[in-house]
């Protein structure tokens, strides 16, 4: 069965670094990919989307990386901010072309001052 | 400003109850969703709709009920038969057609609890 996998450990970095959060796949072949950002009671809000003939999207601080050799997906927070801290989703469009993403249970990144 | 709301942002129901939740849209998009998420739980597609008068079954249907009788609307019925509703529950909202990778639009949630 599809299966997406976001580390369920929520990831604490320092402010000023980079934090790098990953999302695999299995038994997908994913047209594309998008990441959003949820904060605690809130609904999601989309941040980036990359398509499967792309390699890489850059927004801002924010960069996505796609390897559909690999499977997965990197977003990165360059700078990373306490504000940044937040859970973040990744989305996949479900097999058989659907335009319906599924989504990963998301990855809580918390930014220490 | 463009949005999608939803009402009440919490909400209590006694066992045996029907309760309906509000989703409300102004950013003239075609779709519009329902899903559910638990905690440590991803997001759970249960019922979407791609155009007026027609909407289709997502993953969790049971015990939930839906209706599109306007665009602008998709409100979402748990009924007595979903047997373990306690949750958060969001709306979304997309452009349908066309360009098909299309980001979803949340609203702000509304957290259902079974008492």
């Amino acid at each position: 069965s599809q299966k997406i996998e976001q580390n369920s450990e929520a990831l604490n970095i320092q402010e000023g670094k980079t934090a790098t959060l990953t999302c695999n796949y299995t038994n997908y072949s994913p047209a594309y990919l998008q990441w959003y950002r949820q904060d605690p009671g809130r609904g999601p809000v989309f941040l980036l989307l990359i398509r499967e003939n792309e390699k890489e999207k850059r927004k801002e601080r924010l960069k996505v990386t796609f390897d559909t050799t690999l499977k997965q997906s990197l977003f990165h927070i360059t700078a990373s901010q306490p504000a940044d801290s937040a859970t973040y989703l990744c989305a996949l469009d479900a097999s058989g072309g659907s335009y319906i993403p599924t989504f990963g249970r998301g990855t809580s990144l918390i930014v220490h001052p | 400003d463009g949005g999608i709301t939803q009402s009440p942002k919490y909400l209590f129901r006694k066992e045996g109850q029907n309760v309906t939740l509000s989703c409300e849209q102004n950013l003239n998009h075609d779709a519009m969703y329902w899903y559910r998420q638990d905690p440590g739980q991803g997001l759970r597609l249960i019922y979407y709709s791609q155009i007026v008068n027609d909407f289709q079954k997502g993953d969790i249907a049971e015990g939930y009920s839906v209706s599109r009788e306007k665009k602008e609307s998709f409100p979402l019925t748990v009924t007595s038969a979903q047997k373990n509703p306690t949750a958060f529950y969001l709306c979304a909202s997309s452009t349908f057609g066309g360009e098909r990778y299309n980001e979803q639009f949340f609203g702000p949630g509304t957290r259902l609890t079974v008492l």
